[in-house]
């Protein structure tokens, strides 16, 4: 059993939909973040949330960190085939970080 | 810039056999942390270090020893491969921050244990 659970694990949406994916724990995390990673290569940092009810906005995608800082979650607006990946979430329990976890993944597959 | 680099890229290994997964980070970050990825899944970790000298353990660390002589290398040992340890491996690299700072991975190891 993972600390953070993603869900869907798994969402297939045609090209201008949106989607909504999250992250949520049992636990309290000092922060999250939002990492999205394309096939053979490493995940890539897209967000870091700090403040239980914060809300960042990168172009479209759309990231809220819950108001008891357990959960998070990312939203997407207008999909387009570019944002096909695999989506993570992690976190760290301590504000130093030092530990960093993620959650299983949620693969979005965005079909022209 | 070279950022984390890992090698090698691939490796095919026996079971029983030793191995050692390199890691190096030309950015002076003193966070280093080794994950394991199976087919379809997120990243689990396996062992960290907070600085040259420092390790712990992650979430799945049995079969696998680090160390941290200096800042910039980390490298794993598989002590005696498994077939369950056939994985892609990433390495990753983070400053010490206040808060929790962004991770730079490596591109990856894919190990297969025949």
């Amino acid at each position: 059993t993972q600390l953070l659970e993603q869900s869907p694990q798994f969402l297939s949406i045609q090209e201008g939909e949106n989607l909504t994916v999250y992250c949520n724990s049992s636990s309290v995390f000092s922060s999250l973040q939002w990492y999205r990673q394309e096939p053979g290569e490493g995940p890539v940092l897209l967000v870091t949330v700090v403040t239980g009810g914060e809300v960042k906005k990168l172009k479209r995608l759309t990231f809220q960190f819950g108001d008891a800082r357990k959960d998070s979650s990312l939203h997407i607006t207008a999909a387009q085939p570019g944002d096909t990946g695999l989506y993570l979430c992690a976190g760290a329990r301590t504000a130093a970080g030092n530990k960093l976890t993620f959650g299983g993944g949620t693969r979005v597959l965005v079909k022209p | 810039n070279a950022g984390v680099t890992q090698t090698p890229k691939f490796q095919v290994l026996k079971t029983g056999q030793s191995m050692t997964l390199q890691c190096a980070q030309d950015m002076n970050h003193e966070y280093m942390s080794w994950y394991r990825q199976d087919p379809g899944m997120g990243l689990r970790l396996i062992h960290y270090s907070v600085g040259a000298g420092i390790t712990d353990q992650g979430e799945v660390p049995n079969g696998y020893n680090v160390s941290r002589s200096t800042t910039e290398d980390f490298p794993l040992r598989l002590l005696s491969a498994a077939p369950s340890q056939t994985s892609v491996y990433f390495c990753a690299s983070r400053a010490r921050g206040v808060m929790n700072t962004e991770a730079f991975f490596g591109q990856g190891t894919r190990l297969t244990v025949v």
